[in-house]
């Protein structure tokens, strides 16, 4: 198993512009998430979703957007990047079946520069 | 509001000496709190959590954490440390609200262990 996968690794983007990260987990996970990591202020949640078709605002939403039109897939779209938006996005998903006692497995990580 | 700190941005230890990484929490109820590891470049792994049950919990790698409800802290150990070890510890708390695992992470703590 692949486990949580992250596409791209990298990207520089110039502010206005708009893309598209995709996240994507093989072990039938009902749970997904996406996090951004900023120095000193460790792992914020931006959006996440109990299941297809589903989603919901984290603690920092504002200029993201997503979609989980497939269970084993989570989008995360930039609109209009803003330098403020310049981190590293990390997915992570989790399994249903324990409840609270799930753990999250997280993937490698998109680093995103905006100009 | 439920939250965890990390009171220390980085800890040195010498190798063979023991290890402590600290961590409190402020939340209603009972905690769920975990530790995950974050290695250079990499997405953060899954070391330890604790639900219910005995104070001290085992986790990967030889790692261990004890729950102290009087004292609200969950502090991560090793008896005796790696120069490998070296990397950024994240303590995190579930949020008991909602049906997703949502996780709150500390500022997280930068373990560098010295020959």
């Amino acid at each position: 198993n692949a486990g949580v996968t992250q596409t791209p690794k990298f990207r520089v983007l110039k502010t206005g512009q708009s893309m598209t990260l995709l996240c994507a987990q093989d072990m039938n996970h009902e749970y997904m998430y996406w996090y951004r990591q900023d120095p000193g202020m460790g792992l914020r949640l931006i959006h996440y979703s109990v299941g297809e078709g589903t989603t919901a605002k984290g603690e920092v939403p504002d200029g993201y957007n997503v979609s989980r039109l497939k269970k084993q897939n989570f989008l995360l779209g930039l609109e209009s990047a803003a330098p403020s938006q310049t981190s590293v996005y990390f997915c992570a998903s989790s399994s249903r079946d324990r409840g609270f006692q799930e753990t999250q497995y997280f993937g490698p990580g998109t680093r995103l520069l905006v100009l | 509001a439920q939250s965890v700190a990390q009171p220390e941005d980085q800890v040195n230890v010498a190798e063979g000496n023991p290890l402590t990484v600290k961590c409190t929490y402020s939340v209603s109820g009972n905690p769920y709190l975990f530790w995950y590891v974050q290695y250079p470049n990499r997405g953060l792994q899954f070391l330890l959590k604790y639900i219910t049950g005995d104070n001290l919990v085992k986790g990967s790698y030889g790692f261990e954490a004890e729950f102290n409800k009087s004292q609200t802290s969950f502090h991560l150990k090793k008896p005796s440390a790696l120069v490998s070890d070296s990397a950024l510890y994240f303590c995190a708390v579930r949020l008991l609200t909602g049906t997703a695992s949502k996780l709150t992470f500390g500022t997280g703590t930068r373990l560098q262990v010295t020959l």
